[in-house]
């Protein structure tokens, strides 16, 4: 399976401001994936991120809140805006499988807590 | 659209017993994936198996065992001789088969509580 680190672990933002999450894999993927865990609660898949392409949104998600960026094949940033107690989340990112298609592996999750 | 339900909120066991986790899915697709995650307390979403549609054999891997039951659309995983380490919020998940990784769809996850 792919290794996938995320840049920071957690954090704890003040309300109004941005913060950009990392994703890092340590090999090429098509595929890359954001997901949010609000908590307590299940994930739900926030866009698709494909290189050279704009990333997909899921219902329920803009990009004016969620610009995402993936400037190669090994790594993408999920940029989450004006954030409020509502963003609160665990923020994971997600790659297909090198070796496995049709499967996902997730990073280690971004804990992300606004004031 | 797809949906999964794990009725299960939370399961408290005794070391060495068995427990079922259930997973219940809706879709359209005739052809699609059934997934297992788990998410220890550090939070980390691991994978533990993926199932395809038109693939209704049982599969064991250790203590882990799946059955896949397209009729009643199930997908329940058992965990034999429970340890303690096997704590942790257990995630069904759907998607659909399109010939690379797509939407993963996740039912609201089930608690085990494995005490000694």
């Amino acid at each position: 399976s792919a290794v996938i680190s995320q840049k920071p672990s957690r954090d704890i933002c003040q309300r109004g401001t941005s913060l950009t999450i990392q994703c890092q894999v340590d090999s090429q993927v098509t595929m890359m994936f954001w997901y949010r865990q609000q908590p307590g609660q299940s994930l739900t898949l926030i866009a698709t991120a494909n290189q050279g392409s704009e990333a997909t949104y899921e219902s329920g998600f803009v990009i004016d809140k969620f610009p995402i960026s993936r400037p190669n094949l090994t790594f993408s940033t999920l940029t989450v805006s004006n954030m409020s107690p509502e963003d609160s989340s665990i923020y994971l990112c997600s790659v297909e499988s090198p070796s496995r298609s049709d499967t996902q592996y997730f990073g280690p999750g971004t804990r992300l807590t606004v004031l | 659209a797809q949906k999964v339900t794990q009725a299960q909120t939370e399961i408290s066991v005794v070391e060495k017993e068995d427990v079922t986790l259930d997973c219940v899915y809706e879709t359209r697709d005739t052809t699609y994936y059934l997934f297992w995650y788990k998410q220890p307390p550090s939070g980390e979403l691991v994978f533990l198996i993926r199932r395809n549609s038109f693939d209704e054999q049982n599969e064991i891997s250790g203590r882990y065992s799946w059955n896949f039951q397209k009729s009643t659309s199930s997908f329940n995983f058992t965990i034999t001789a429970s340890q303690v380490v096997d704590s942790a919020v257990y995630f069904c998940a759907l998607s659909p088969y399109t010939g690379t990784a797509s939407k993963l769809t996740f039912g609201t996850g089930t608690r085990l509580q494995v005490t000694l």
